[in-house]
């Protein structure tokens, strides 16, 4: 069965500062998609980064950055000089198989930055 | 271009009465999902469909909950009778790229 786990449930940084956000993932498949969303105080859920499990080169996308692990099953986010409009909360999740579309979320983190 | 759109934002109902809502995924998307999101359980997939038929619907909770797919640009997600534990935010998704969901800004369903 698939598991993610966000271990951090709130997180409060000061404007500026860099952050990370933790993500474990538990699967048995060989193949698989790590996600993260975004979910703003607006609500709705916003597409963030896809990466499969062949592909463990970190992506970096302006401030934000994210390093896929495969040897601890981790794929952490880390937003750099953090800004006010950061604040959401934040959601990985995982899939099997392409062809699978069932994504299975963590329970997020709240990032709340500090202005 | 338009997003996934969702009627209705806020919905009150009493315990027994019937509740739908209403979903426009993006065009040209193949795949429409029904998510619910609570405190106590988190997101949580009710069903999917793609090319308006329904895939996995191993998520709905009971048999008061049904999801429709007419056609591929309206779906309908029906809790009959309504609890107050279908209290949540219900989102529909649509996505054309595995994974790659595009959200509405959900319906808040408040049963009384």
């Amino acid at each position: 069965a698939q598991k993610v786990t966000q271990a951090q449930t709130e997180i409060s940084v000061v404007e500026k500062e860099d952050v990370t956000l933790d993500c474990v993932y538990e699967t048995r498949d060989t193949t698989y998609y790590l996600f993260w969303y975004k979910q703003p105080p607006s609500g709705e859920l916003v597409f963030l980064i896809r990466r499969n499990s062949f592909d463990e080169q970190n992506e970096i996308s302006g401030r934000y950055s994210w390093n896929f692990q495969k040897s601890t099953s981790s794929f952490n986010f880390t937003i750099t000089a953090s800004q006010v409009v950061d604040s959401a909360v934040y959601f990985c999740a995982l899939s099997e198989l392409e062809g699978n579309e069932k994504l299975t979320f963590g329970t997020g983190t709240r990032l709340t930055i500090i202005p | 271009d338009a997003g996934v759109i969702q009627s209705p934002r806020h919905e009150v109902t009493e315990m027994g009465q019937e509740v739908t809502l209403r979903c426009k995924p993006i065009s040209g998307h193949d795949y429409l999902f029904w998510y619910r999101q609570t405190m106590m359980r988190g997101l949580e997939l009710l069903i999917y469909f793609n090319n308006n038929v329904p895939i996995d619907d191993s998520g709905m909770p009971e048999d008061r909950f049904s999801a429709k797919m007419p056609n591929a640009s309206f779906s309908t997600l029906k809790i009959q009778p309504s609890e107050p534990r279908d209290s949540a935010v219900y989102f529909c998704a649509s996505s054309r790229v595995a994974g790659e969901l595009f959200f509405g800004e959900g319906s808040r369903l408040t049963v009384l």
